[in-house]
């Protein structure tokens, strides 16, 4: 089954606690990001990804990382998470770079740090 | 920034009717998309409309695009309690940026 799938779906976690989320896609997708879906602010990209080692930031990258080492794979990483960081995250892909293209989703992944 | 703005914000309907929802924007975009997001789930993708469209069909979706007003609408015919979700609008722009920025949403509930 085509799909995106994130790790982990939830996650309570202290301030200063290095954590990564991981979001890995089975569709040979060049074209991947991670959004921040907070209430009232809707959906705010936060890294995309072109194709393998070509990463860029969106609008809101402060206190996030990324890589693109393989095709399939496209990690968050949070070096030291703040309590600013407690949101909804998901990842999506699509088959080419290119916004005329439908994103793919994940099911997100809910953070909470404390 | 956001480029898309849903209106309303929350839509509430009986089983049966219409649903119209509304998304304005504010520079020149090259195509829309509009996304439904059920509860705790992911966004999915519904329908893209280009800049050089006016209406677009599928199912039981209706889009249209104005972009001489920027903006958009949503149109579901017919709804079903299955329809209650949040539904996006996303806008690319016409920077070079490759992505996609999205609106707030608007809440849609449909009553049995």
């Amino acid at each position: 089954e085509a799909q995106v799938t994130q790790n982990p779906r939830y996650l309570i976690t202290v301030t200063g606690k290095k954590l990564t989320v991981t979001c890995s896609q089975n569709m040979n997708h060049e074209y991947m990001s991670w959004y921040r879906q907070d209430p009232g602010l809707g959906l705010r990209q936060i890294y995309y990804s072109m194709n393998v080692e070509v990463t860029d930031k969106g609008d809101v990258p402060e206190g996030y990382k990324v890589s693109r080492k393989e095709k399939r794979n496209f990690p968050l990483i949070l070096e030291s998470p703040s309590p600013n960081q407690t949101s909804l995250y998901f990842c999506a892909s699509s088959l080419r770079t290119g916004v005329d293209q439908p994103q793919h989703f994940g099911d997100g992944t809910r953070l909470s740090i404390l | 920034s956001q480029q898309g703005e849903e209106d309303p914000q929350a839509l509430s309907i009986q089983e049966g009717e219409n649903a119209t929802m509304n998304c304005s924007y504010k520079t020149s975009i090259n195509n829309l998309q509009w996304y439904r997001q059920n509860s705790g789930r992911g966004l999915v993708h519904l329908i893209l409309i280009r800049s050089n469209e006016r209406e677009k069909h599928s199912g039981r979706l209706r889009v249209t695009l104005d972009t001489s007003k920027k903006s958009s609408s949503l149109l579901i015919t017919a709804s079903r309690a299955a329809d209650t979700a949040s539904y996006f609008c996303a806008t690319d722009a016409r920077t070079g940026f490759q992505k996609l920025v999205f609106g707030t949403g608007t809440r849609l509930l449909v009553s049995p």
